[in-house]
């Protein structure tokens, strides 16, 4: 089992630019997240799924949008990209919502945005 | 506001004992977890607790006390390889998972 796959692993934009990020899993997982990390600060939520078809905002949702057609894919876009999105983004999965909730992550994308 | 403490970093000696406070105050509380990342990696899971006491799982243990909104991460005969960020979470009345910053754990020979 690959667990969760993210692509790109790296990527460099300009200021408003555009890009998708795209996070697979192949554990049969409910609930899929997607989170950013930027030095000096925890992992902040900003988009998740808590089945196919369905998203829900997090913590800093704000120029983000996602989608989950298949309950395995879960995908990140940025519209109009701003440098204030460089970071690090991790995709994570979990088979359940509840409160022992142990989330897999992917290997991150690394995002600039110039 | 929700809030979890740990501190930004530590330094400890191969073959030694270190632990890792994290303090929190979150809306309401359905577990915490210690995740371990490793420079430029995700992180991994380490360890669970619910209920107050400790959980052992080889060098690696967990401590909880909810009533002081506490824990603390008990790493043992340190290796070389330990050297990595230990990430605090918890899960809170909404079942989000709310993070720490992280620890940085340098492990000198």
């Amino acid at each position: 089992n690959a667990g969760v796959t993210q692509t790109p692993k790296f990527r460099v934009l300009k200021t408003g630019q555009s890009m998708t990020l795209l996070c697979a899993q192949d554990m049969n997982h409910e609930y899929m997240y997607w989170y950013r990390q930027d030095p000096g600060m925890g992992l902040r939520l900003i988009h998740y799924s808590v089945g196919e078809g369905t998203t829900a905002k997090g913590e800093v949702p704000d120029g983000y949008n996602v989608s989950r057609l298949k309950k395995q894919n879960f995908l990140l876009g940025l519209e109009s990209a701003a440098p204030s999105q460089t970071s690090v983004y991790f995709c994570a999965s979990s088979l359940s919502g509840d409160s022992y909730n142990e989330q897999f992550f992917g290997p991150g994308t690394r995002l600039t945005v110039l | 506001g929700q809030n979890i403490d740990q501190p930004t970093e530590m330094t400890a000696t191969e073959g030694a004992i270190v632990q890792i406070n994290c303090t929190y105050q979150t809306s309401g509380f359905n577990g915490l977890f210690w995740y371990q990342q490793h420079a430029g990696e995700a992180p991994t899971f380490l360890s669970y607790n619910v209920l107050d006491g400790l959980e052992e799982k080889g060098r690696f243990s967990s401590f909880l006390s909810r009533s002081k909104g506490y824990s603390y991460l008990l790493l043992k005969e340190l290796q070389m390889k330990d050297s990595a960020s230990y990430l605090c979470a918890v899960t809170d009345s909404n079942y989000q998972l709310i993070w720490g910053a992280g620890t940085k754990l340098i492990i000198k020979p």
